[in-house]
């Protein structure tokens, strides 16, 4: 079975601090995906990376930085955590070439 | 943006009855796909349907494409109480493999 793991299942950081949320993938994926979860806003796409050092912006980059220097493992940064990124945090990864997705379980985080 | 949008919000049925969501989306897609997530957790794939296909079907679920009005609908026959959760649509708009969901519906199956 494919397994993408996330680091932490919940995290609690300060406002300022600087956090790493991990993600490995087992499965050789080339995608790999970060979107974040809020009440009311589904799911929206943080960034994405489709190869090893390579990313695009999705529709909420701002205040978040990705790092992928291998191909199974893709972390989201937060370079200064806002009390306004708490939220549940989710990666997935995929395939190349329009196919199923597959997530880890989620990092609930809680900027206080 | 997001790129797809499901209706209803949330749906609230009994058990046994067919639940049906709907999901339009704004541009060109290569294929639409619907996922599941249980409370608090990691969403699951449930069913692929590629651009040039209309209907498929996938146990007690059955997905419909109209890309003329750019919209899909999940229909789940025989409902079980297992079967609440969020159900979610997603695209990748444009031909990028960015995979982009909705808001999602929140089903409710009663006992």
């Amino acid at each position: 079975d494919v397994k993408v793991t996330q680091s932490s299942r919940y995290l609690v950081k300060r406002t300022g601090e600087k956090v790493f949320l991990e993600c490995v993938q087992d499965m050789d994926h080339e995608n790999m995906f970060w979107y974040r979860q809020d009440p009311g806003l589904g799911l929206r796409l943080i960034y994405f990376s489709y190869d090893v050092k390579m990313k695009e912006k999705g529709d909420i980059p701002e205040g978040y930085s990705v790092s992928r220097e291998k191909k199974e493992r893709f972390s989201l940064i937060l370079e200064s955590a806002s009390t306004n990124q708490t939220s549940m945090y989710l990666c997935a990864s995929s395939p190349r070439y329009y196919t199923e997705a597959f997530f880890g379980q989620g990092t609930r985080l809680t900027v206080v | 943006s997001q790129q797809g949008e499901e209706d209803p919000q949330a749906l609230s049925i009994q058990e046994g009855e067919n639940a049906t969501m709907n999901c339009s989306y704004k541009t060109s897609i290569n294929n639409l796909q619907w996922y599941r997530q249980n409370s608090g957790r990691g969403l699951v794939h449930l069913i692929l349907i590629r651009s040039n296909e209309r209907e498929k079907h996938s146990g007690r679920l059955r997905v419909t494409l109209d890309t003329s009005k750019k919209s899909s609908s999940l229909l789940i026959t025989a409902s079980r109480a297992a079967d609440t959760a969020s159900y979610f649509c997603a695209t990748e708009p444009g031909g990028s493999e960015k995979l982009v969901f909705g808001k999602g519906t929140k089903l409710t199956v009663n006992p």
